[in-house]
């Protein structure tokens, strides 16, 4: 079954550093998305990504956070400088996006451990 | 407004025993959807039910949804010990862009043989 997959599965990096995470989303799927997890609190959106532009993007996404679809199979999310805040585990997901909303399934990866020193 | 809050928050049953969680939300949807996760791992997806089913089933999970009172609910049947993870319920909320889901707290299920 095709899946999304992330890299790496953990990174630790130090306050104010960048940080770049990698997804390659299903293949035939038009819609991205980029969601976090800190730990113990709810999963929570960050970006949605279609057409090569960003569809929506949450609070949490501010200046410091950027996406791109550099090729045509990889998502990256980057954190310009990283805080201690920004410690979360990091969701990539997808969609085809070419059935109706209503039977439209989201698929996440295995997610990216983040942590900030 | 939030969405998708479960309820218990916490479950420990015994092996081949029912788990049954629930899931409220406050907004009109196009369909709720159901995730497992492992501790520490990604979020698996369970199942979709869309706002004009009512009932639904896979294997051993069965999901109910009740758009009058925004509610939900997931049934595993005869749970193993390898069904102890933590279950989220996630709407996609009419109102929001396509794919942004908000998800509950979640249950966490533990399973003792």
């Amino acid at each position: 079954e095709p899946e999304v997959t992330q890299t790496p599965s953990h990174q630790v990096t130090q306050m104010g550093q960048e940080v770049i995470l990698r997804c390659v989303p299903i293949s035939n799927h038009l819609y991205f998305y980029w969601y976090r997890q800190i730990l113990g609190q709810k999963v929570e959106f960050l970006v949605s990504f279609y057409n090569n532009e960003i569809s929506e993007k949450s609070e949490i996404f501010d200046d410091q956070f950027s996406v791109e679809r550099p090729d045509g199979s990889n998502f990256t999310l980057k954190i310009r400088s990283t805080k201690l805040e920004d410690s979360a585990m990091y969701f990539c997901a997808s969609n085809r996006g070419t059935v109706s909303r209503s039977g439209n399934t989201i698929y996440f990866g295995e997610g990216s451990w983040l942590t900030v020193v | 407004s939030q969405q998708g809050e479960e309820d218990p928050q916490a479950l420990s049953i015994q092996e081949g025993e029912n788990a049954t969680m629930n899931c409220s939300y406050k907004t009109s949807i196009n369909n709720l959807q159901w995730y497992r996760q492992n501790s520490g791992r990604g979020l698996v997806h369970l199942i979709l039910i869309r706002s004009n089913e009512r009932e639904k089933h896979s294997g051993r999970l069965r999901v109910t949804l009740d758009t009058s009172k925004k509610s939900s609910s997931l049934l595993i049947t005869a749970s193993r010990a390898a069904d102890t993870a933590s279950y989220f319920c996630a709407t996609d909320a009419e109102t929001d862009s396509w794919g942004k889901l908000q998800f509950g707290a979640g249950t966490q299920v533990v399973v003792t043989p």
